[in-house]
């Protein structure tokens, strides 16, 4: 069936280092989302993408859908320890999700 | 406004009970969907319902059922538990099928 997978799974940074997760998809989509889940919380809305090797920034956070619009990253410039948590992509037409990868940050 | 809310925040069970977890939203969202959380399988869809009186199936079903009786509740039940289902229940919800979806709060259930 269709997947989408994220590497890494876990990822830890010393804190002001940056960090980056892949998300691969088997087949084309439509629109790629990603959520943020703090430990002990819920999967909280990020940003989608939609065209073609689109890019979108958040303050420290840059989100590019690729051309083929089979793959997505999401990489955090600087990182401090609020980053902490699992980023999840996914394209909630066809309701799946990624893994998640998991980001633990050293003060 | 609550948005979506979960119940209960957390349940021990034994094997073999019946258990219903119930999620409302009153975000008058058409699309409610129930995923279950394990560690380092993320999100997985259990069911999911597109409009009030619809329901459809996920990538995990069985052992499962819920109903859409009207469009603030969705509750899902479990007939009778099994240790593999001890997970984290995430319900969510959207304005329509594919749009951003919004998250309650989780319940951990744990299954003896």
């Amino acid at each position: 069936g269709q997947q989408v997978m994220q590497i890494p799974q876990y990822q830890h940074v010393q804190e002001g280092e940056d960090f980056t997760t892949y998300c691969n998809s088997s087949t084309t989509l439509s629109n790629i989302q990603w959520y943020k889940q703090r430990p002990g919380g819920h999967p909280v809305f990020l940003i989608q993408l939609v065209k073609s090797g689109e890019v979108k920034k958040q303050k420290r956070l840059t989100f590019q859908f690729g051309e083929a619009k089979k793959n997505s990253s999401l990489h955090i410039t600087a990182t401090q320890t609020t980053d902490v948590g699992t980023y999840f992509c996914g394209n909630t037409g066809k309701l799946i999700f990624g893994q998640g990868t998991t980001l633990q940050v050293k003060p | 406004i609550a948005g979506i809310t979960q119940a209960p925040t957390s349940q021990i069970l034994a094997a073999g009970r019946r258990m219903t977890l119930r999620c409302t939203q009153d975000m008058r969202h058409n699309a409610m969907y129930w995923y279950r959380q394990d560690l380092g399988l993320g999100l997985r869809l259990i069911h999911y319902s597109n409009t009030a009186g619809t329901t459809g199936k996920g990538e995990v079903p069985d052992g499962y059922s819920v109903s859409r009786a009207n469009t603030d509740d969705f509750p899902l039940t479990l007939a009778s538990a099994v240790p593999s289902q001890t997970s984290v229940y995430f319900c969510a919800s959207s304005d329509q099928g594919g749009d951003t979806q919004y998250f309650g709060p989780g319940t951990r259930l744990t299954v003896l």
